[in-house]
């Protein structure tokens, strides 16, 4: 089946740092979607992508689509304390039609 | 709040109990989900209905049963549980089963001992 490698893993930074994780995968896929899960709650939708070499914002965060839809990224400028959690990166369409691959997760920590 | 809504919230129950997950949304969509999520694996899709009709059965054991009376309510009825079927069960939902933007509700944490 389809498999997203979400990297990395977990960070652990300072209130006010930039974050960056990112996707890959081996398969194309037609969207590109970022959840973010706190605690005990599910999934929150953060920004979804349609086109391939889209540029998405959403206040502090910034997605993009990459060009060969193999790939995502997700940045997160000036951190903030609520801004922990685990941050997912899911693709849809492709060969896997009507449902979502899910990344591993990045868990983040932001210290103040 | 997602539109989603899901109860109970918390479930502990025994190997020989019977219960039900209960999965309400309010987005007028027509396709609904069912995932579980155990620590440190990725969410594993379970089922997926579209306009009430079950369209993926991703070889769940049948001790999970799910029922779709309408596009609205999704319930997962719950028989013999083993204690590795402890975990966060998550309900989604999505326009249409092409459009792939998913919504989820917060969960069921469900404990079998």
């Amino acid at each position: 089946g389809q498999q997203l490698n979400q990297s990395p893993q977990s960070m652990f930074i300072q209130e006010g740092e930039d974050v960056s994780m990112n996707c890959t995968s081996s398969s194309i896929f037609n969207t590109w979607l970022w959840y973010k899960q706190d605690p005990g709650e599910g999934p929150v939708l953060l920004i979804a992508l349609y086109k391939a070499g889209e540029l998405t914002s959403n206040g502090r965060l910034t997605a993009q689509f990459g060009i060969t839809r193999k790939d995502s990224f997700l940045n997160i400028s000036a951190s903030i304390p609520s801004d922990v959690g685990i941050y997912f990166c899911t693709g849809a369409g492709g060969t896997s039609y009507g449902k979502l691959t899910f990344g591993q997760g990045t868990i983040l920590t932001v210290h103040p | 709040e997602t539109g989603v809504t899901q109860t109970p919230r918390h479930l502990v129950m025994g190997m020989t109990n019977k219960k039900s997950l209960k999965c309400e949304q309010h987005l007028g969509h027509n396709a609904m989900y069912w995932y579980k999520q155990s620590a440190k694996k990725p969410l594993e899709l379970m089922f997926v209905y579209n306009f009430k009709e079950q369209t993926e059965n991703n070889s769940v054991p049948s001790r999970f049963s799910p029922e779709c009376p309408n596009s609205s309510h999704l319930f997962l009825h719950l028989h013999t549980l083993q204690p590795e079927d402890s975990a966060l069960y998550l309900c989604a939902s999505s326009p249409e089963l092409q459009k792939e933007t998913q919504y989820f509700g917060p969960g069921t944490r469900l404990l079998v001992l």
